[in-house]
């Protein structure tokens, strides 16, 4: 069975700090997606990423970056110079690949980090 | 145009009534889900479902019930409603490739039991 955890239940820092969200996940899986989404104060579900399990390379997009590491089986999530916006409950998420075409694959969510920044 | 919507986007009932929350995804997508929020943030698949296959999680009582009149729509059905029932419903949908799309989510229906 599949199983993702997020150490961190809630983060609080100053604005401009940088801040990084832990995601550690468990399967039996060789291939797999990894997913972060963001939840803000208004209650929609976000994507920000996705990596799939042969993809090690790390992404940066603007003032975030993730690091991606199957040895430690991790997915960490770091945002730059944090800002008041990026306040919101971040959710990583796994999901096995099925090479039967056809099968639906759901998100199996970590319980969520929520990160409060202050200004 | 939004991509996956929910009506409503909040329900108020009383115990024992049925329900129901429905689903519309204009992404052209082949498979939709209906996943549950708790009171602590907490994301847990109900159903996902796909015109060959509906899958679903073991954990949800019988009282839950998808329907799907086509394959741009999931509803949700919910028969003699609990107190812990009370819950964010979220509808999402993907286009399955080998199961590593990413799900677009509706934004949420509150429902509240009492």
């Amino acid at each position: 069975a599949q199983k993702v955890t997020q150490a961190q239940t809630e983060i609080s820092v100053v604005e401009k700090e940088d801040v990084t969200l832990d995601c550690v996940y468990e399967t039996r899986d060789t291939t797999y997606y990894l997913f972060w989404y963001k939840q803000p104060p208004s209650g929609e579900l976000v994507f920000l990423i996705r990596r799939n399990s042969f993809d090690e390379q790390n992404e940066i997009s603007g003032r975030y970056s993730w690091n991606f590491q199957k040895s430690t089986s991790s997915f960490n999530f770091t945002i730059t110079a944090s800002q008041v916006v990026d306040s919101a409950v971040y959710f990583c998420a796994l999901s096995e690949a099925d090479l039967k075409l056809g099968s639906a694959r759901q998100l199996t969510f970590g319980s969520g980090t929520q990160l409060t920044v202050l200004p | 145009d939004t991509a996956v919507s929910q009506t409503p986007k909040y329900l108020v009932t009383q115990m024992g009534n049925d329900k129901s929350i429905k689903c519309e995804q204009n992404l052209g997508h082949d498979t939709m889900y209906w996943y549950k929020q708790d009171s602590k943030k907490f994301l847990k698949i109900m159903f996902s479902y796909n015109n060959k296959e509906l899958i679903i999680n073991e954990t949800v009582p019988n009282r839950f019930s998808p329907k799907s009149p086509d394959k741009a729509h999931l509803n949700l059905h919910i028969n003699s409603l609990e107190l812990g029932d009370s819950a964010v419903y979220f509808c999402a949908s993907s286009q399955e490739e080998l199961g590593g799309s990413e799900a677009f989510f509706g934004q949420g229906t509150r429902l509240t039991v009492v």
